[in-house]
């Protein structure tokens, strides 16, 4: 089951910055924060991930409080290309659970 | 970039039918992971596979499903006696490390239609 809620949907300008908030209250120590996303007819694509520092990558950064019990996926400058579902994950073991996650919309 | 491939795009199979959806994970990837997809659902985990054993598997994946790492590059889902309710999208995954310390690296998925 969920260990994380997200927004079921959100709206974003083209070129503008994304905010994609991610709620984990339960997280444990040793959870890992993972983000995924799905374009339309296609499988799941690895964005980023981490334990308890902020990380940035080619496609993103990820911004974890302090307390962990939060993270914010941020997509620097959206695209047209950044229209999907995103997925904020805790793995259970090696099961991923997949929610409904955060439907972005890019505004040309 | 290596990628997880995924053979055959699409399949049709009759009710009934025995049908075998086969994976090439990343080459130094050690955990791999079969997951679905019925159309408009969730994401859904079925198996995970490390070290030539099942090593977590879901209530989905019953007597009907199996895996198997035939040789050193492959690794296949088989369902036996195929039902309706098995159409869905097949997503096989690698990842080098497992309990989520790293990625897990998708394929682009086998669409299987049962008639």
């Amino acid at each position: 089951d969920a260990k994380t809620t997200q927004p079921n949907s959100m709206e974003s300008n083209e070129e503008e910055p994304v905010h994609l908030p991610c709620n984990h209250s339960t997280i444990s120590g040793t959870d890992y924060i993972h983000w995924y996303r799905q374009l339309p007819s296609q499988g799941p694509e690895y964005v980023i991930h981490g334990l308890t520092s902020n990380v940035n990558n080619r496609m993103a950064s990820l911004a974890i409080a302090e307390d962990r019990k939060s993270s914010t996926l941020i997509l620097h400058r959206a695209t047209l290309r950044d229209a999907a579902v995103y997925y904020c994950i805790l793995p259970t073991g090696n099961q991923f659970y997949f929610g409904t996650g955060t439907s972005l919309t890019v505004i040309p | 970039e290596p990628e997880v491939t995924q053979t055959p795009s699409h399949q049709v199979t009759q009710m009934g039918q025995e049908v075998i959806l086969r994976c090439v994970p990343i080459s130094n990837h050690l955990y791999f992971y079969w997951y679905r997809q019925i159309l408009g659902q969730k994401v859904e985990f079925l198996v995970s596979f490390y070290n030539n054993e099942i090593s977590e598997k879901s209530e989905i994946f019953d007597d009907q499903f199996s895996v198997e790492r035939p040789d050193g590059s492959n690794f296949t889902l088989k369902i036996r006696s195929t039902k309706l309710e098995d159409s869905a999208m097949y997503f096989c995954a690698s990842s080098e490390f497992g309990s989520g310390q790293g990625p897990q690296h998708f394929g682009d998925g086998t669409r299987l239609s049962i008639l």
